[in-house]
């Protein structure tokens, strides 16, 4: 089945230790997305990808950068992680054809000591 | 800029009864809008959208929603509840016209009683 995966599903990490979210897809899609969803709270736009085309949220952390290497792959690497990034990270893709319904990834939750 | 409210941040309905969940949206343009599911540690999963064609939109799992413009509300429902329908629902709202973005609602949180 075409899909979303993210790697992995629970990450921990130490206060300022950096750290790499993976998300892969197989719905060659070109547009990938990357959402913080912290507890109880919606799902918020970090960055996105129109193919290498790379589009940052204007209040996303410097701390918060990404890298796709090719259409199936994008990463998400936080520097130094705070306690404040603890949270739930979903990777999400949508076609150029029907960029408003994307499709998530089962998210990578993020713990930080 | 484009918001959602969505009303009733847990909402408990008992198995077999009707669930409604509140969604009211604020747009200067024609908007796109959709409800989410998502299921403890998990993406989210679309339910259903609507993009301006009719007003009443079914989606997956006998859910529906029905867009009234002159409430400006989204509301989903469900005639008859079912304890696997307990989750977390987004509703968003997209302006088309101007970028791809989609913008979530808080979320509300539906509890299924036996």
């Amino acid at each position: 089945d075409a899909m979303v995966i993210q790697n992995p599903r629970y990450q921990v990490t130490q206060f300022g230790k950096p750290v790499t979210l993976s998300c892969s897809q197989t719905l060659n899609h070109n547009v990938m997305y990357w959402y913080q969803q912290k507890s109880s709270q919606a799902p918020k736009l970090l960055f996105h990808y129109y193919d290498k085309d790379f589009n940052n949220e204007a209040d996303t952390p410097d701390n918060f950068q990404s890298r796709r290497p090719n259409t199936s792959f994008c990463f998400l690497d936080i520097r130094s992680p705070g306690l404040g990034d603890a949270a739930m990270y979903l990777c999400a893709t949508s076609s150029l054809g029907d960029r408003l319904e994307q499709f998530f990834g089962p998210g990578t939750r993020l713990t930080v000591l | 800029a484009q918001s959602v409210t969505q009303l009733g941040s847990h909402v408990s309905v008992s198995e077999g009864a009707l669930v409604l969940l509140r969604c009211n949206y604020s747009s200067s343009v024609p908007p796109y809008l959709f409800w989410y599911v998502q299921y403890p540690n998990q993406g989210l999963q679309l339910l259903l959208k609507y993009t301006s064609a009719a007003t009443l939109v079914k989606g997956i799992n006998g859910f529906e929603a029905e867009f009234k413009k002159s409430e400006t509300s989204f509301h989903l429902t469900k005639p008859s509840a079912h304890m696997s329908d307990a989750a977390e629902y987004f509703c968003a709202v997209s302006d088309p016209w101007r970028d791809d973005k989609i913008i979530f609602g808080k979320g509300t949180r539906l509890h299924i009683l036996p």
